[in-house]
């Protein structure tokens, strides 16, 4: 089974501060992971995925993430934030392996940034 | 015009009362899903469909019911709502194509209030 535990509900940045938001996943198989990003009233959009090419997945916006197997974890980041990334921001996992299996979420993480 | 769509955007129901909430897709995309989302819990499936023949319960499915139409319609019935059913609904599709990766495209969420 797999699951996705997002480390802090809520991040608070300055304007073209570092963006770090943490991601953990469990899974007994090699994962895929994607980060999907919600902005208000919106439905979630992609950032990026990984599907066991590179370590190192880059994505839309500047957003970039890495796939670190030894940690079970996919953090994302962006060097310099934006107002305009104030969102939420999903982890979510699916079993690489078995076709047809649904995403797993994690629960969100708030991204406010500050002028 | 939008991949996928929701109907209704917004809906405010009383206890006991039968809703439906649609989903219509034009990607051609098999697969299709509802999650429900709530504040501080992320996104949890409640059911999916691989094809038309084909339908599956995901994490959260009592009170709930579905029907796949067609391919490109998925409907979600709260046969008789409840309080707690309050919450941000999201129909999403995927590729099958392209199983194994899972990326899930979004409708813009359905509000639904039960009061």
């Amino acid at each position: 089974a797999q699951s996705v535990t997002q480390l802090g509900s809520h991040v608070s940045v300055s304007e073209g501060a570092l963006v770090l938001l943490r991601c953990n996943y469990s899974s007994s198989v090699p994962p895929y992971l994607f980060w999907y990003v919600q902005y208000p009233n919106q439905g979630l959009q992609l950032l990026l995925k990984y599907t066991s090419a590179a370590t190192l997945v880059k994505g839309i916006n500047g957003f970039e993430a890495e796939f670190k197997k030894s940690e079970t974890s996919f953090h994302l980041t962006k060097p310099s934030a934006h107002m305009s990334d104030a969102a939420e921001y999903f982890c979510a996992v699916s079993a690489a392996n078995q076709a047809g299996t649904a995403l797993i979420f994690g629960k969100g993480t708030t991204l406010s940034v500050s002028s | 015009d939008a991949d996928v769509t929701q109907t209704p955007r917004n809906r405010i129901t009383k206890t006991g009362k039968r809703i439906m909430l649609e989903c219509s897709q034009t990607k051609g995309h098999d697969r299709m899903y509802w999650y429900r989302q709530d504040p501080g819990l992320g996104l949890r499936l409640i059911y999916y469909s691989f094809d038309v023949k084909d339908i599956n319960k995901g994490e959260i499915s009592d009170g709930y019911s579905v029907s796949r139409q067609a391919q490109a319609k998925f409907s979600l019935s709260l046969e008789s709502a409840i309080p707690n059913q309050t919450a941000l609904y999201f129909c999403a599709t995927s590729d099958p194509s392209r199983a194994s990766t899972d990326t899930q495209y979004f409708g813009p969420g359905t509000r639904l209030t039960v009061l």
